[in-house]
């Protein structure tokens, strides 16, 4: 069975706290796609970043920093020096055959 | 480039009434995917088509949603008779497939359905 699952359904942090996102997947394919969206108020689905699984290379990207572990079949998302504007949902998915698994989401709420 | 365009972006009517949403995938990308946001049930796939055929529609909940996809541009979701519990954002993403290696899906902004 195909699965997502974000056991945080929301995380509240101060402004410039460090925060993970955690994300654990099932999925009996040896070839697949993990991703994180973000789902700001505004209620569009921003797409963040794209990981196979052949690539278990840590991901930095400014604020952002994704860690994808296969053996644990995770793929957690941190951001660092949080701001306001962080404040979203963020659905972590996987791409198997051609839908996306999603996630249940994590409301993330970032106070000044 | 344009992304995907979805029309309307909010909706409202009341029950009973025919709701016809629309989708504008991204040129050149030949796999169109119809999703409903509700609070209860998260994202779910609704139905998907490659090449302007319906893939799969086991998503689609009953038998008054329907989808088409006439033309590589194009593409409609429609609920006829709505019900209240049809209320939901409705996202249309689209992605290519076949050569050039994996492409994600691109999402629409949504259409905000309010059946009342």
């Amino acid at each position: 069975a195909q699965k997502v699952t974000q056991a945080q359904t929301e995380i509240s942090v101060v402004e410039k706290e460090d925060v993970t996102l955690d994300c654990v997947y099932e999925t009996r394919d040896t070839t697949y796609y993990l991703f994180w969206y973000k789902q700001p108020p505004s209620g569009e689905l921003v797409f963040l970043i794209r990981r196979n699984s052949f690539d278990e290379q840590n991901e930095i990207s400014g604020r952002y920093s994704w860690n994808f572990q296969k053996s644990t079949s995770s793929f957690n998302f941190t951001i660092t020096a949080s701001q306001v504007v962080d404040s979203a949902v963020y659905f972590c998915a996987l791409d198997s055959n051609y839908q996306l698994i999603w996630g249940a989401g994590t409301k993330l709420i970032i106070k000044p | 480039d344009a992304g995907v365009i979805q029309s309307p972006r909010h909706e409202v009517t009341e029950m009973g009434q025919e709701v016809t949403l629309r989708c504008k995938p991204i040129s050149g990308h030949n796999s169109l995917f119809w999703y409903r946001q509700t609070m209860m049930r998260g994202l779910e796939l609704l139905i998907y088509f490659n090449n302007n055929v319906p893939i799969d529609d086991s998503g689609m909940p009953e038998d008054r949603f329907s989808a088409k996809m006439p033309n590589a541009s194009f593409s409609t979701l429609k609920i006829q008779p709505s019900e209240p519990r049809d209320s939901a954002v409705y996202f249309c993403a689209s992605r290519r497939t076949g050569t050039g290696g994996y492409q994600p899906q691109h999402f629409g902004d949504g259409t905000r359905l309010s059946i009342l």
